[in-house]
């Protein structure tokens, strides 16, 4: 069984500028969180969505946001980028909201110049 | 205010010694625990869990015991091996999931001396 896959593995962009970052979750995983980690803050709750629904959201503002697809999968996206956003954004997938444990991808490393 | 606390940013064990990595939490309403490695360049990896209804936990070389008085737990992992050599997190989880997903530790980096 494929694992949660994550694309792009990196992404340079530039301040003020967006980005998108896609998941596929594991399959028949219905669930998909997303984490930040930055080495000061560790690993932060983003948002999870089910069943094309946000259901929980981090204390993150705005301009971080998501979507998910009727097939499960997600794309996240973060607008008008700080140079504190640079980390590494991890997804990760379960089999019904709020189900543990998470399984996680190998993350997308974003730097923002 | 971090409400999963592992104090040891790292720590350093002998090949085929015991390692034992700490977590302390201070929010009741946790009632599910997990571990989590984690190699460079990769996503943390699921290693163990354990409920609040139970002490002790085990799988082949990992034991994660729960000390809900203290609101302490902790991962042992008999014997240590080269490929044990990883950052672990501790993360908890509120009933149904919560609103805030799973709530992590910052990690403990092992290192396992051969």
């Amino acid at each position: 069984k494929a694992g949660v896959t994550q694309t792009p593995r990196y992404l340079i962009k530039t301040r003020g500028q967006q980005v998108t970052l896609s998941c596929s979750p594991i399959s028949g995983h219905r669930s998909v969180s997303w984490y930040q980690q930055t080495p000061g803050q560790g690993l932060q709750f983003l948002f999870e969505y089910f069943s094309e629904t946000q259901r929980n959201k981090g204390n993150f503002p705005g301009r971080f946001s998501g979507r998910q697809f009727s097939n499960s999968r997600s794309e996240m996206n973060v607008s008008t980028l700080e140079l504190g956003d640079s980390a590494l954004y991890l997804c990760a997938s379960s089999l019904g909201q709020g189900a543990v444990p998470l399984h996680f991808g190998n993350g997308t490393r974003l730097t923002v110049t | 205010d971090q409400q999963v606390k592992q104090n040891s940013p790292s720590l350093s064990v002998q090949e085929g010694r015991i390692s034992i990595l700490n977590c302390d939490y201070t929010n009741s309403m946790f009632d599910y625990f997990l571990w989590y490695k984690k190699y460079p360049a990769e996503g943390p990896t699921f290693l163990i869990s354990i409920s609040s209804i139970k002490d002790k936990n085990e799988d082949g070389r990992f034991t994660v015991f729960l000390n809900k008085s203290a609101k302490h737990l902790s991962l042992h992992i008999v014997p240590s091996q080269p490929g044990d050599s990883a950052v672990y997190f501790c993360a908890a989880s509120a009933p149904g999931g919560g609103a805030d997903g799973l709530t992590f530790g910052k990690g403990t980096h092992l290192i396992i001396q051969p």
